[in-house]
């Protein structure tokens, strides 16, 4: 059972526009979200991440978005770069828990 | 300060043969964890160590074995290697002042023949 679901594997969007990210999780016991990019050859890094008593955290030109009611979580990158493009893991832990729950993660591609 | 340090980074394997990756950390983390990273499935836990002294099971157990070695360090055994372990494998940290949030490794990528 796939908790945490990232549906798109691939997306491509123009250098300068905006690069939207989603992932739907199933477990209502989640209580923090991360955000993970990777480069080829490369261990995946920490990004950015949100407590589930929020709706929103913003970090230069990151943001993602929690809806819990819809079990939701979207990242926003404006304006693309061309170094954003990368893999970009969705990440969930279990109120209580140390360990991470990873989704399949999505290739982003930022064109010229 | 050298993070989190796999090795090797490459290793290709006959069918059956054995060996062990090996993952160091040096930011006094007390959660160490390995996935493995296959197209379309995203990173699967293999094996966590909550702290010094225990393991447990993760997602994808069968057909290897941890060692939680010492606080730094915590090995990943195949043991007879199959085709299906073709992978890339990643060890992470976490703890400390660093919360919960993980510290990877560089991963090593392993081939099954």
């Amino acid at each position: 059972d796939q908790q945490v679901k990232q549906n798109s594997p691939s997306l491509s969007v123009q250098e300068g526009r905006i690069s939207i990210l989603n992932c739907d999780y199933t477990n209502s016991m989640f209580d923090y979200f991360l955000w993970y990019k990777k480069y080829p050859a490369e261990g995946p890094t920490f990004l950015i991440s949100i407590s589930s008593i929020k709706d929103k955290n913003e970090d230069g030109r990151f943001t993602v978005f929690l809806n819990k009611s819809a079990k939701h979580l979207s990242l926003h990158i404006v304006p693309s770069q061309p170094g954003d493009s990368a893999v970009y893991f969705c990440a969930a832990r279990r109120q209580g828990a140390q360990k991470l729950v990873f989704g399949q993660g999505t290739r982003l591609t930022i064109n010229p | 300060n050298a993070g989190v340090t796999q090795t090797p980074k490459f290793q290709v394997l006959k069918t059956g043969q054995s060996m062990t990756l090996q993952c160091a950390q040096d930011m006094n983390h007390n959660s160490m964890y390995w996935y493995r990273q296959d197209p379309g499935m995203g990173l699967r836990l293999i094996y966590y160590s909550a702290s010094e002294g225990t393991t447990d099971k993760g997602e994808v157990p069968n057909g290897y074995n941890v060692s939680r070695l010492n606080k730094r360090e915590f090995s990943l055994r195949l043991e007879s290697a199959a085709p299906s372990q073709t992978s890339v494998y990643f060890c992470a940290s976490s703890g400390g002042q660093g919360g919960f949030g993980y510290t990877f490794g560089s991963g090593t990528r392993l081939t099954v023949v």
